[in-house]
């Protein structure tokens, strides 16, 4: 199994729609990230959390809004989907001296 | 602001021949800096790290990096390219800013490898 499990791995939207991405890990790290992946921009960070009671957003969080609902899971919502989110989201994890961040499988996130 | 570049969109290498793709950084501290790999429709799998110690780093799959301070480079390099190690490859340096231990990552490198 895997250390780092999104689901779904693919979706497809309406714009509009409240969509939520799950992240689950038993890496037992404390940090948490989700990421987003467009061609020719590399990952950009969305949002980030040390701990449960510690979240912080990233460099790319307008529209987007996350939960932290035990150490090991975070979840990405999209309160109301726009057509320019359509990417490939990663989650992932760090120990507190997050040397080595390890990412999840990505979910590809497709709003029509 | 840290930074990571990327200057080659694409590297083109034949079986058997070596390989480098290129990074640069730019830190305000000591630089830790990561390569990591993406195959089509996967993740991003960890390669290998620099923090400190020997210049000269050792990776998964046969892949290393040299860490050069005066050219604040760090190439990733492999002697014998496979084709199986066609994929997008990702430099990344260490946030020292206000996502301390947020990875901030360069635009990747296609590296085609023809049989």
């Amino acid at each position: 199994d895997a250390d780092v499990t999104q689901t779904p791995r693919n979706r497809i939207t309406k714009t509009g729609k409240r969509i939520m991405l799950e992240c689950s890990q038993t890496k037992g790290h404390d940090r948490m990230y989700w990421y987003r992946q467009d061609p020719g921009l590399g990952l950009r960070l969305i949002y980030y959390s040390f701990d449960v009671k510690d979240i912080n957003k990233g460099e790319i969080s307008d529209g987007y809004s996350v939960s932290r609902q035990a150490q090991a899971k975070f979840s990405l919502s999209l309160e109301s989907a726009i057509p320019n989110q359509t990417a490939l989201y990663f989650c992932a994890t760090s120990n507190r001296y997050g040397n080595t961040i390890y990412f999840g499988e990505g979910s590809w996130l497709t709003v029509v | 602001a840290q930074s990571v570049a990327q200057p080659e969109d694409q590297v083109n290498v034949a079986e058997g021949n070596p390989l480098t793709v290129k990074c640069t950084y730019s830190v305000s501290g000591n630089p830790y800096l990561f390569w990591y790999v993406q195959y089509p429709n996967r993740g991003l799998q960890f390669l290998l790290k620099y923090i400190t110690g020997d210049n000269l780093v050792k990776g998964s799959y046969g892949f290393e990096a040299e860490f050069n301070k005066s050219q604040t480079s760090f190439h990733l390099k492999k002697p014998s390219a496979l084709v199986s190690d066609s994929a997008l490859y990702f430099c990344a340096v260490r946030d020292y800013g206000g996502s301390q231990g947020n990875l901030i990552f360069g635009k990747g490198t296609k590296l085609s490898v023809k049989p």
